[in-house]
């Protein structure tokens, strides 16, 4: 899967949107990007995915460049239960039998109250 | 409520002593998958599964055995666990390939 790169940290208010950048100028035409996040002492969270249009579901928002190099994950109204390290990863439609999920440091995202 | 959940969620033994960590999920989902997570070096994938009876490993797959006998279970046995084997475990499952990955709230093995 081709590389991304996030800044380390954020910091929010509570009830205030967050935008979370995420760069991939290597992105072939077919990868789809992920976004998943880890809250503390839990397992990752499958949050969004999108190709080429902008997403939205009920936890947040996708927002994808037209150039595909470069996305963001919009919270629209931060919480405290939303501070978590956010991971964005390039996923290829089908490389193989194996959907292993590699994740670089992310984001870490703090919201203050 | 579609969940993935593991057994136990701590555990804190001793070198060479056999420990099953046990995960199983009700989406009945055909892939699932192990990881480890370490400090400074992410998650990374153990084993995976296809489908029930079809196992194969992921990048780091020394000092761990699966099994897939069931749909629904996919133990992780260290037969002689040792100490770099200390870490936090996750079980995994989806749909299928590159569908959303479903994860269990995580074990944390002490390896003394």
């Amino acid at each position: 899967d081709a590389k991304t790169t996030q800044p380390n940290s954020m910091e929010s208010n509570e009830e205030e949107p967050v935008h979370l950048p995420c760069n991939h100028s290597t992105i072939s035409g077919t990868d789809y990007i992920h976004w998943y996040r880890q809250l503390p002492s839990q397992g990752p969270e499958y949050v969004i995915h999108g190709l080429t249009s902008n997403v939205n579901n009920r936890m947040a928002s996708l927002a994808i460049a037209e150039d595909r190099k470069s996305s963001t994950l919009i919270l629209h109204r931060a919480t405290l239960r939303d501070a978590a390290v956010y991971y964005c990863i390039l996923r290829r439609p089908y490389t193989g039998a194996n959907s292993k999920l590699t994740f670089g440091k992310g984001i870490t995202l703090s919201v203050r109250p | 409520e579609a969940q993935v959940t593991q057994n136990p969620r701590y555990l804190i033994t001793v070198t060479g002593k056999k420990l099953t960590v046990t995960c199983s999920q009700n989406m009945n989902h055909e892939y699932m998958s192990w990881y480890r997570q370490d400090p400074g070096l992410g998650l990374r994938q153990i084993y995976y599964s296809m489908n029930v009876e079809v196992t194969d490993k992921g990048d780091v797959p020394e000092g761990y055995k699966v099994s897939r006998k069931e749909k629904r279970n996919f133990p992780l046995i260290l037969e002689s666990p040792s100490p770099n084997q200390t870490s936090l475990y996750f079980c995994a499952s989806s749909q299928g390939y590159n569908q959303p990955q479903h994860f269990g709230d995580g074990t944390r093995l002490s390896i003394l």
